[in-house]
């Protein structure tokens, strides 16, 4: 069965810190797809990554970052020197191919960053 | 750049009553979804669509739900009933690879 975990709940940090959200997934199938969004204080869902279970290679992206490791079946997401804008909540989700691409979620980590 | 939009973004009716809520996917794109959020928690997966019928469906998404595609652009969820724990709020996505989101509904229902 599929299932992504965010251990989680809350993190609050002060401007600048860096911060790691944990994401951790079960599934049987070899293929598959992991990603991040953001849901700001308005609601809206905001894509943030995508990685195939083929590519373990880390990404950046400006002060984000992603480490994917199968061993630990973790995806987690990295930001480095916050800001008060990153305040959200962030959930990891996970889809299997061939599997109509839904997506499954985790619960979701509030993020809180003060100034 | 393309995007999803959904109509109404805020929608308040009487336990009982029929609502239908609607989205634009982005027009190349194939499958389309429906989601569930309950205020503070996750986001759920109600069901999705391809070549014009259901392709997986959620417990959630029982014999009250209803999805269609009317015409080439629009794609609703129909609430037959709607129940006081239908309030949540909505999304419709669509895919080529990643999985665009509209910016949701928000059902209310007293």
């Amino acid at each position: 069965a599929q299932k992504v975990t965010q251990a989680q709940t809350e993190i609050s940090v002060v401007e600048k810190e860096d911060v790691t959200l944990d994401c951790v997934y079960e599934t049987r199938d070899t293929t598959y797809y992991l990603f991040w969004y953001k849901q700001p204080p308005s609601g809206e869902l905001v894509f943030l990554i995508r990685r195939n279970s083929f590519d373990e290679q880390n990404e950046i992206s400006g002060r984000y970052s992603w480490n994917f490791q199968k061993s630990t079946s973790s995806f987690n997401f990295t930001i480095t020197a916050s800001q008060v804008v990153d305040s959200a909540v962030y959930f990891c989700a996970l889809s299997e191919a061939g599997n109509t691409d839904k997506l499954i979620f985790g619960t979701g980590t509030r993020l809180q960053v003060f100034p | 750049e393309p995007e999803v939009t959904q109509t109404p973004s805020h929608q308040v009716t009487q336990m009982g009553q029929e609502v239908i809520l609607r989205c634009v996917p982005i027009s190349n794109h194939l499958y389309f979804y429906w989601y569930r959020q309950i205020l503070g928690q996750k986001v759920e997966f109600l069901v999705s669509f391809y070549n014009n019928e259901i392709s997986e469906k959620s417990e959630i998404f029982d014999d009250q739900f209803s999805v269609e595609r009317p015409d080439g652009s629009n794609f609703t969820l129909k609430i037959r009933s709607t129940k006081l724990e239908d309030s949540a709020m909505y999304f419709c996505a669509s895919t080529n690879n990643e999985q665009f989101f509209g910016p949701g509904t928000r059902l209310t229902v007293l």
